[in-house]
């Protein structure tokens, strides 16, 4: 029983260059969610998806693409890192409708940036 | 636009000890609102919820109640163990996202 996968779970970036964290839901979940989280900040959100073919910015989109080709993925790319985006990242999905049901979160990317 | 504002940290409690972390809110409409536990190097799990005013949510000894009255949701338990240590999270639920309060971390001594 995976429930929400992320990968890497560790990644050292430099200045500039870009990388694509990975999320994958094996509950035929339609809601999946991008956060970032940071000290003192709580968590952040970056951009989610309402089912495949659907986006929207979160609260913090500045810097990310994301794009929902299947149900099960939710990739999160950052095309050229910055320090500022040093920071825990947290995918998350849900399958209720209507009033705001449980997210189910992975274990978490932590990236560097350098 | 929704915000939650929540009791600061850390908090260091004995083991036994009553446990209060307050939460209050801001939101337009009539949000759902959850309280989130994250152990040590883990993900955030759901521990309690509640869906419309004056509902409790309870879960492992852990309990919060939606006061509309009052805009808050303070979670509360009895008797803390050490295995209760973690950081919580208040959060508020809205059509399409949930907001979350900053954390507060909780560490019970034995």
């Amino acid at each position: 029983n995976a429930g929400v996968t992320q990968t890497p779970k560790f990644q050292v970036l430099k200045t500039g260059q870009s990388m694509t964290l990975q999320c994958a839901q094996d509950m035929n979940h339609e809601y999946m969610s991008w956060y970032r989280q940071d000290p003192g900040m709580g968590l952040r959100l970056i951009h989610y998806s309402v089912g495949a073919g659907i986006t929207d910015q979160g609260e913090v989109p500045n810097g990310y693409n994301v794009s929902r080709s299947t149900t099960e993925d939710f990739p999160l790319r950052l095309l050229s890192a910055a320090p500022s985006q040093t920071s825990v990242y947290f995918c998350a999905s849900r399958g209720e409708t209507g009033v705001f049901g449980e997210l189910f979160f992975g274990e978490g990317s932590r990236l560097t940036v350098l | 636009g929704n915000s939650v504002t929540q009791m600061e940290g850390p908090v260091t409690l004995s083991e036994e000890a009553f446990l209060t972390i307050n939460c209050t809110y801001t939101a337009t409409g009539y949000p759902s609102l959850f309280w989130y536990v994250q152990y040590p190097g883990e993900g955030l799990q759901l521990l309690l919820k509640a869906t419309k005013a004056d509902d409790k949510g309870s879960n492992k000894g852990f309990e919060a109640t939606y006061r509309k009255e009052t805009t808050s949701f303070h979670l509360e338990k009895g008797s803390v163990q050490v295995s209760d240590s973690a950081v919580y999270f208040c959060a508020l639920g809205s059509a399409r996202q949930l907001t979350f309060g900053s954390g507060t971390q909780l560490t019970v001594l034995p």
